[in-house]
Order: C-alpha cells, then structure tokens, then sequence
C-alpha cells in the first residue's frame, strides 16, 4: 500500500522566516496531495492541496509544489507569524481509486514572536 | 456552510463497553470517512462509505463497525472496548467516493477508555 514519510518531525522558525516541509510518497499512482493544520484539541483543517496534473499551488502566504518524478510534495510558509504554530500533515490518496487518505507522521511547526 | 459534524465531542468508556460516534457530513457530500488518530500510529484509515454501502475498509479489527443512513449521516460503532482505543476519532466529508475529492474534517470525538 501507499507510504508516505514527512520531513521534519519539529521545526522551530523565527516570526517572519519561511518554513519547509517535506513529503514523500511511494505509489505512483497517486493523484492527490492535500495538507492539512491541526492545531490542539481541534481535527485537521484543510489549507492547501494539489493534483497530479498541476506542479506548484499558491494561495497567500502558502505554496505547494509536486515533484512526480521523485515523487515527493513540499509545503512552503512564507512570512511567518505565530499564529501558523500547529502540526502540519501531508497526506497522499491510495491507488485504490477511492478518496482514501494515507497520512504522513505530521510535523510540528513552532514560530517564536 | 456547516462543515462536518461530530457528536459527541468527549466521551469516558468503560473496557469491554461499546460506543457509537456519530457524523454528519458538509450538505451535499456523500462521501463519509473515519480515521483513528493516535500519538503512536497517527491518522490511520478506518473505512469509508458512500451511497449507504462499504466502499473501502482499512486494517482494523473486526470490533469496529459502522454505517452510513440514506441522508448520508454516518455512525461508526467500537464493541467491546480495550484501552488501547482511547483516540481522536475523526470523520471527514467529500462529494464522491473516488480520488483527488477535497476531503474535509470534522473537529473529531475524543475517546477515552478506563
């Protein structure tokens, strides 16, 4: 089945710094990449996600790019302010062809004033 | 517009109790998920239902179970409980059953089994 590993586990930015995150996945046939905030207490929301057929998404401060070749996805937060302190998942659909989600570990984002 | 919800929020279960969790999806999807989150495994995938019917199943036990009604509401049901089911349960809503739907979350229903 689907693998997806994400890169780092904790990262700690200044207040205005950029942020990367890092996502790997192993089946090829995979089509969609959505990432997702979670912030304590609350369940995931959705802040960005990409297609197969598209290379780089921007909405704002934040951008996705898609590597399907090597397959990996990366998350980009430009301008950072504290308030984008969460953990931060990526997640890849399955070759089932169904809406299934396979997570990755997640990564904790602290951005310090 | 509403977005997913989920009843109830916190619950405390006994071991060897059972416990439903209910999900109403974002108006117009028909599409119902539910994963398990934990420190430990993260989100894993329990199953997802679409027009009422199974369509996809994770690897869990056989204590866990649910159904989806003709509104496209969703109950997942856990018998027996054991502590290590103590987590998040999360439901998620999307349009249609097949890949590359946004996929939407609900805030989840913690869980915790004594």
């Amino acid at each position: 089945g689907e693998n997806v590993e994400q890169h780092p586990s904790t990262l700690s930015v200044q207040e205005g710094d950029s942020a990367v995150i890092k996502c790997t996945y192993s089946d090829s046939a995979s089509n969609y990449f959505p990432w997702y905030k979670q912030e304590l207490g609350k369940g995931p929301q959705l802040i960005i996600d990409i297609r197969s057929n598209v290379g780089e998404k921007k909405d704002q401060r934040i951008a996705v790019t898609l590597n399907k070749t090597a397959k990996h996805f990366s998350l980009h937060i430009t301008e950072t302010q504290p308030e984008d302190s969460a953990v931060y998942f990526c997640a890849a659909t399955s070759s089932s062809g169904y809406s299934t989600l396979t997570f990755g570990k997640g990564t904790m984002l602290l951005v310090s004033p | 517009k509403a977005g997913v919800t989920q009843t109830p929020r916190y619950l405390i279960k006994t071991r060897g109790q059972q416990v439903t969790l209910s999900c109403s999806p974002i108006s117009g999807h028909r599409s119902v998920s539910w994963y398990q989150q934990t420190p430990g495994q993260g989100l894993q995938f329990l199953f997802e239902y679409f027009s009422e019917t199974q369509r996809n199943k994770g690897n869990f036990p056989g204590r866990f179970s649910g159904r989806q009604f003709s509104n496209s509401r969703s109950e997942m049901n856990v018998s027996t409980l054991e502590l290590g089911d103590s987590a998040l349960y999360l439901c998620a809503s999307s349009l249609a059953v097949d890949s590359g739907n946004t996929i939407y979350f609900g805030e989840g229903s913690w869980l915790t089994v004594v």
